[in-house]
C-alpha cells in the first residue's frame, strides 16, 4: 500500500460546480498536511496547509480526519481556471522528515 | 524577487553519461530539497539539506545519485552513469526555516536519457 493514495480522476466537472477530493495516509504518526497545486508541466505550488480544526480560504476548504487517517480538498463555484492536478503532501514532525505527496487528483473545469 | 531557479532547463544525455542539476534556491531559504516526478506521477522525494548539512537521502534511488550543497545556497544533484529509467522532471524545491513549511519549486530539469 502506498503512503498517500489519491484518486487520480480526472474529475470533469461543470463550471460552477462544488467538487471534492480525499487524499488517504498510512503513517498516524503524519504531523504535517498541505495541498499543491500543479497545472500541466509546471511546478508545484502551495494552495494551503491543512489544519487539524480545517481551514478555508475563499472557495478552498480543507480538512483533516485523524482517526480516519485522511484529508479533504473542497472547491466550491468551480473556475475553468481551477484546472490542474492537485498533489497532497503529508509529512512528519521533524525538520528531517521525509516529505511525501500523493500522484495527484486530475481535476478539469468545463464551460 | 527571484525565486528558485534550476538548470538546464532540459538535459538529454546518452545512457552511462554522467549530468549535474543545479539549484539555485530562494536567498535566505535554509531547507533545499529534490524530488524526481515521473510522468503522471507526483514528486518523489530524493534528499533534504539544512543549510549545508544533507539531514536526509532515504529517497536517493541509487549510489549513481549524489547531491551536496557545500556553502547551504546552490545545490547541485549529480547522476553517474545514467539510466534509461533516470528520466524525469528533477524538482528542487526550497524553504524559509527547518521543518514542515511552505516549499517554493523551481521549473524543474527535465532530463531524458536515450
Amino acid at each position: 500500500r502506498k503512503e498517500v493514495e489519491q484518486d487520480p480522476g480526472p474529475f470533469n466537472v461543470p463550471e460552477g460546480a462544488t467538487v471534492a477530493f480525499n487524499c488517504t495516509y498510512s503513517n498516524s504518526a503524519s504531523q504535517s498536511f498541505f495541498w499543491y497545486r500543479q497545472d500541466c508541466r509546471k511546478e508545484p505550488k502551495l494552495l494551503m496547509s491543512v489544519y487539524s480544526s480545517g481551514n478555508e480560504d475563499g472557495r478552498f476548504t480543507a480538512q483533516l480526519n485523524r482517526a480516519s487517517q485522511y484529508i479533504s480538498l473542497l472547491i466550491r463555484d468551480s473556475k475553468l481556471s481551477d484546472s490542474a492536478t492537485y498533489l497532497c503532501v503529508v509529512t512528519g514532525y521533524s525538520s528531517a522528515s521525509k516529505i511525501i505527496f500523493g500522484s495527484g487528483t486530475r481535476l478539469s473545469i468545463r464551460p | 524577487g527571484a525565486g528558485v531557479s534550476q538548470s538546464p532547463r532540459y538535459k538529454v544525455a546518452k545512457r552511462g553519461q554522467d549530468v549535474a542539476l543545479r539549484c539555485d534556491p530562494i536567498s535566505g531559504h535554509v531547507s533545499l530539497f529534490w524530488y524526481q516526478q515521473a510522468l503522471g506521477q507526483g514528486p518523489e522525494f530524493l534528499t533534504y539539506f539544512q543549510n549545508e548539512a544533507q539531514l536526509d537521502k532515504s529517497g536517493l534511488p541509487s549510489d549513481r545519485f549524489f547531491a551536496e550543497r557545500p556553502e547551504g545556497s546552490v545545490s547541485t544533484l549529480k547522476i553517474q552513469r545514467t539510466q534509461q529509467e533516470d528520466s524525469a522532471v528533477y524538482l528542487c524545491a526550497s524553504s524559509l526555516r527547518e521543518g514542515p513549511d511552505t516549499q517554493y519549486f523551481g521549473p524543474g530539469t527535465r532530463l531524458t536519457v536515450l
